[in-house]
């Protein structure tokens, strides 16, 4: 499978607990990002990477998520000190620069 | 700030039927203009997208948009509905990015489509 590839599928975490997911891109693709989508909402932007900068982030990410994508390749998305709110399905995907995006079946969490 | 507005929670058409899916949006300079469908449990699946030139452009499965620069619009449509078309339909925007910077992509909250046999 060459597309965007996401891991876990599924996580269920107490609050207080620390977090990370794993995104692989497609592997040509040298812009990475993360979503977060709620019940009856539309992703909302959370960073972005071009190679392994990250080039922006979104208000909506706190000091207790990081994201970080050594060497270019694959992401990872931390939470720390997970809360309630925090439960949702958090999407990564991938792009060449000025084409759209292709998107890997997502991470569920579930804090509880 | 841009933003996506996507004013029917549910579209509901008989399969054989013409669909649209309506979709208006709000961006400084010119547009840049996304189809996506999502089926349960699964992640978003781009569907067409447009950036310059004719404004009805066609995309995967059949389907179509026609961009309204007058009205703000991108509609998505499909001539003939399949069953298996019933998904959740996102419609997303983002901005020239005249300096050159990243622009981030806005999504509406989604219509899903029931295509009733």
């Amino acid at each position: 499978d060459t597309g965007v590839s996401q891991d876990p599928r599924h996580k269920i975490t107490k609050r207080g607990q620390n977090v990370t997911f794993r995104c692989d891109p497609i592997s040509e693709h040298n812009r990475l990002y993360w979503y977060r989508q709620t019940l009856g909402q539309g992703p909302e932007f959370l960073t972005y990477f071009q190679n392994e900068a990250q080039l922006e982030k979104s208000r909506l990410l706190s000091d207790r998520f990081s994201a970080e994508r050594p060497k270019g390749s694959f992401s990872t998305l931390e939470i720390q000190r997970t809360e309630q709110g925090d439960s949702a399905m958090y999407l990564c995907a991938s792009s060449l620069v000025e084409n759209e995006a292709f998107f890997g079946q997502g991470t569920r969490l579930t804090v509880v | 700030a841009q933003s996506v507005a996507q004013p029917e929670d549910q579209v509901n058409v008989a399969e054989g039927n013409p669909l649209t899916v309506k979709c208006t949006y709000s961006v400084s300079g010119n547009p840049y203009l996304f189809w996506y469908v999502q089926y349960p449990n699964r992640g978003l699946q781009f569907l067409l997208k447009y950036i310059t030139g004719d404004n009805l452009v066609k995309g995967s499965y059949g389907f179509e948009a026609e961009f309204n620069k007058s009205q703000t619009s991108f509609h998505l449509k499909k001539p003939s509905a399949l069953v298996s078309d019933s998904a959740l339909y996102f419609c997303a925007v983002r901005g020239e990015g005249l300096s050159g910077g990243y622009q981030k992509v806005t999504f509406g909250i989604g219509t899903k489509l029931q295509v009733i046999p």
